[in-house]
């Protein structure tokens, strides 16, 4: 079967870096991506991962390891506007049709 | 144009009603998808429309009709719907291609068209 696992919640304090983990087993695997999700909105696309290793952008950096089925998001200097929901989906074919996972919600305090 | 139009924004409809949502993008993206979410999961996957071919159904129940009548429109029609299908419901458009050099692993989401079924 097709399974992607994330945390359910992370909270932090402004101002930290938090680590969002996914794992993954899916038929067909042509990339990681993040989304960022707020309340009421729409999934807004944060990064993409189709070879091993790092990809920085901004404060927001993802990594990606094939071999261990195995990809995380990093978020450094957190502030009040990352709180929001987290997924990562996996590509399962060459047009990006995308596999979703549960979702993190992150919190962020003051 | 980066944006990805969805018509309406809200829509609340009877059991017995048939009602269309809408979707646009004007960036030339070959590749269109029908989202479904409901609220605190991620989405659900139900159309693929590629080269505005249907690809791909995820096993979604007749009641929900896509079409796709050129490169930049989609519609998803509704007819006979239960209250469980109550949920947002989400366009996106990806750059796609017949070879994975294509893929960059974005789609582009629409604000998404929110649907109670009274």
């Amino acid at each position: 079967g097709q399974s992607l696992e994330q945390p359910s919640e992370v909270t932090a304090v402004e101002g930290a870096i938090v680590q969002i983990n996914c794992t993954y087993q899916t038929s067909g695997f042509y990339g990681l991506s993040w989304y960022q999700q707020h309340d009421g909105g729409a999934p807004t696309f944060l990064s993409y991962n189709a070879l091993d290793g790092l990809e920085e952008t901004g404060r927001f950096s993802s990594f990606l390891s094939r071999s261990d089925s195995y990809g995380y998001l990093l978020l450094q200097e957190l502030q009040m506007k990352d709180s929001a929901s987290y997924f990562c989906a996996v590509s399962t074919d060459s047009w990006g049709k995308l596999q979703f996972g549960a979702g993190t919600q992150v919190v962020v305090t003051p | 144009d980066t944006e990805v139009t969805q018509t309406p924004k809200h829509l609340v409809m009877g059991m017995t009603n048939k009602k269309s949502l809408k979707c646009e993008q004007h960036m030339g993206h070959r590749a269109m998808y029908w989202y479904k979410q409901k609220a605190k999961k991620p989405p659900e996957l139900m159309f693929v429309y590629s080269y505005e071919k249907l690809s791909i159904n995820e096993s979604v129940p007749s009641r929900f009709s896509p079409e796709c009548p050129n490169s930049s429109l989609l519609n998803l029609h509704l007819h006979a719907l239960q209250p469980e299908d109550s949920a947002l419901y989400l366009c996106a458009s990806s750059q796609g291609s017949r070879t994975s050099g294509g893929n960059t692993g974005e789609l582009f989401f629409g604000e998404g068209s929110r649907l109670t079924v009274l």
